[in-house]
């Protein structure tokens, strides 16, 4: 079966502007989370949805959003853009959820570079 | 917070060495998964551990799970350059950090 897909699968964005990124899950799966990766901070947890609900929130800016669709497809937004930002975003899917002995699928990452 | 540190960062091994990478949480973990991410790649699950003290093997790889639930290691036998890559472990965390991962090792394996 099809594995997870993200899109864009790499963008370039200016400070201040604000980005939309897209995470389409394994068929049947319920969770969504998302994940910053960076070199300096390695692989950071955004956030997870699961049925539609935000049900987890790692320590991020409120610039960082996210929400799920009722076909579990996922987005998240950063709005504001900043220098920092720029890192590999990547999404993974999952039967049960990210932390409740649930296998992590991960997209191959959307890589914002913001200027 | 749960902080999640791997030893080494970086390793580089001549190809047929061993190689061991280490897990330390500093809060207990009901179970802790590990994950290789290639060059340029994304990261795939390897492996869950559930049980204190539990050792799991697949092929050359052997992953333990420590007895207070704490720590867990991954070690290769004789690499390849295949091997190559970024090995993570994650575990579940506490207050925002619903999963944490491990700072990494990255694995340069020299034909």
């Amino acid at each position: 079966k099809a594995g997870v897909t993200q899109t864009p699968r790499y963008l370039i964005k200016t400070r201040g502007q604000q980005v939309t990124l897209s995470c389409s899950p394994i068929s049947g799966h319920r969770s969504v989370s998302w994940y910053q990766q960076t070199p300096g901070q390695g692989l950071q947890f955004l956030f997870e949805y699961f049925s539609e609900t935000q049900r987890n929130k790692g320590n991020f800016p409120g610039r960082f959003s996210g929400r799920q669709f009722s076909n579990s497809r996922s987005e998240m937004n950063v709005s504001t853009l900043e220098l920092g930002d720029s890192a590999l975003y990547l999404c993974a899917s999952s039967l049960a959820g990210a932390s409740v002995n649930g296998e992590l699928f991960f997209g191959e990452g959307s890589r914002l570079t913001v200027l | 917070g749960q902080q999640v540190m791997q030893i080494p960062q970086y390793q580089h091994v001549q190809e047929g060495e061993d190689f061991t990478t280490y897990c330390n949480s500093s809060t207990t973990l009901s179970n802790i998964q590990w994950y290789k991410q290639r060059p340029g790649g994304h990261p795939v699950f390897l492996i869950q551990l559930v049980k204190s003290g539990e050792v799991k093997k697949q092929k050359r790889l052997t992953f333990q799970f420590g007895e207070a639930k704490k720590n867990s290691s991954l070690h290769i036998t004789a690499t390849q350059t295949t091997d190559v890559g970024t090995y993570f472990c994650a575990g579940p965390g506490g207050g925002y950090q619903k999963v944490t991962f491990g700072t990494g090792t990255k694995l340069q394996v020299i034909p």
